[in-house]
């Protein structure tokens, strides 16, 4: 149980488009649902956290109009880098929680190339 | 702010060796710490997750301990194989259901 998918698994897109990724769990409802940014050889960086049916919660330095985050359902939130430049290129992890006070389980997750 | 370090940041070992990783963290009000795997290009995998009443955690060659109070956690790895070379995560659960991650030890073991 509690599997989490992330979908694409890898994508390649040019500058200036945008691009979505998607976030579900599967075998669970996720109340709240977390969005994780990955450079290469560094740790996990939270970029937002979103409530099923409320806005985002962006960290610090994150700028929410860039990466619009939407958890429109329990089972579904997703992820646009809008206007992608070559320095959002990096791996996007989600991570899904029951509950405030649940585990959260991750995603296998993005990898976002922008030429 | 909280925040996770993990000392080595890279070990390499040859097969069999008995390996500890340590993490350390600022705020010792945490709800609970996590260790996972990563592989190259993938996601997280789980491996043992202590609540902060708990001393240690255990799953199969896999031993995790929490000091709360000191502000650190080992991981020790028994009998180490080529199979267990990854990156080893530590992340630290405070309020509001947050994850800090440390910046991760990258291991290799060698035949």
């Amino acid at each position: 149980g509690a599997v989490v998918s992330q979908h694409p698994s890898w994508v390649i897109c040019k500058s200036g488009t945008s691009v979505k990724i998607e976030c579900r769990s599967l075998d669970f409802q996720a109340t709240t649902m977390f969005w994780y940014r990955q450079f290469p050889k560094q740790s996990l960086m939270l970029m937002a956290t979103s409530n099923e049916g409320s806005k985002a919660t962006y960290e610090q330095g994150v700028e929410k109009d860039k990466f619009l985050i939407n958890h429109a359902s329990l089972t579904l939130s997703t992820l646009t880098v809008t206007s992608a430049h070559p320095e959002d290129s990096s791996f996007y992890i989600c991570s899904a929680s029951p509950g405030p006070a649940g585990e959260q389980y991750f995603g296998p997750g993005t990898r976002l190339t922008v030429t | 702010k909280q925040e996770v370090t993990q000392i080595p940041a890279a070990l390499s070992v040859p097969e069999g060796e008995n390996l500890v990783l340590n993490c350390s963290f600022t705020d010792s009000a945490i709800y609970n710490l996590q260790w996972f795997r990563q592989d190259p290009g993938k996601g997280l995998t789980s491996l043992l997750l202590i609540q902060s009443s708990q001393r240690e955690q255990t799953s199969g060659r896999l031993n995790a301990s929490l000091d709360k109070s000191s502000g650190r956690s080992t991981l020790y790895i028994a009998a180490s194989q080529p199979g267990d070379s990854a990156t080893y995560l530590c992340a630290v659960r405070n309020a509001g259901n947050m994850l800090t991650f440390g910046g991760g030890t990258r291991l290799m073991v060698k035949p």
